[in-house]
């Protein structure tokens, strides 16, 4: 089946702790995205990456790592400087730079 | 002002009738749209997307375009309780190309 993946589905992290959070897809699509949204609110980005070996910063890239050596891959890291992690964070990918954006099913963080 | 509006609601519609939901967005050379279905605790759905002035419909979906007045709409012709969600519309900015910008979504109450 063709599809993006995200694990684990509900992750805890405890103080002072970096967690990964994963994102695959096989689609071939060339974009990969992550977005947080936290209850009531729309979705921010965190990270995109248009090509591999290639990211940018979204809008509230602080606290917040990425990497994306494989094309199939774009995992997330929540490092300890981000202060207020609990949200539920999206992974989208594209066909192409400017095209429309599927979803995985999220991975729900929650501080323990 | 947001680059994409839309109002919180909720919005409550009987079950048949004609759910209405408004989007606006600031930049005039947007390409563009798109509107999504997010059910509550899960990720968002694409229902459909739009490019050009004038309407798309799909099913009992319809989206419409009107870049003069900068205005995205979706229409939900014999609404159903199962259509009860959050809908969120997403554009394509000019002023931000390689992003798609997301409103904070309008959620529908569908009333058997």
């Amino acid at each position: 089946d063709g599809g993006i993946t995200q694990s684990p589905k509900y992750l805890f992290r405890k103080e002072g702790q970096n967690v990964t959070l994963s994102c695959e897809q096989n689609l071939n699509h060339d974009a990969m995205y992550w977005y947080r949204q936290d209850p009531g609110q729309g979705l921010r980005l965190i990270y995109y990456s248009q090509i591999v070996n290639d990211f940018q910063k979204g809008d509230i890239a602080e606290g917040y790592s990425v990497s994306r050596e494989k094309k199939e891959s774009f995992p997330l890291t929540v490092t300890s400087a981000q202060k207020n992690p609990t949200a539920f964070y999206l992974c989208a990918s594209s066909p192409q730079r400017y095209g429309t954006q599927y979803f995985g099913p999220g991975t729900r963080l929650l501080v323990l | 002002q947001k680059e994409v509006e839309q109002n919180s609601g909720p919005l409550s519609v009987p079950e048949g009738a004609i759910a209405s939901l408004n989007c606006t967005y600031s930049d005039r050379g947007s390409q563009s749209f798109f509107w999504y279905r997010q059910y509550s605790g899960k990720s968002p759905e694409l229902i459909m997307s739009i490019y050009s002035n004038g309407d798309k419909e799909d099913g009992r979906f319809t989206a419409q375009l009107n870049k003069a007045s900068q205005y995205v709409s979706l229409l939900i012709r014999d609404s159903q309780p199962s259509d009860s969600a959050t809908y969120l519309c997403a554009g394509q900015m000019k002023t931000s190309y390689d992003k798609v910008i997301f409103g904070p979504g309008t959620s529908l109450s569908v009333i058997p």
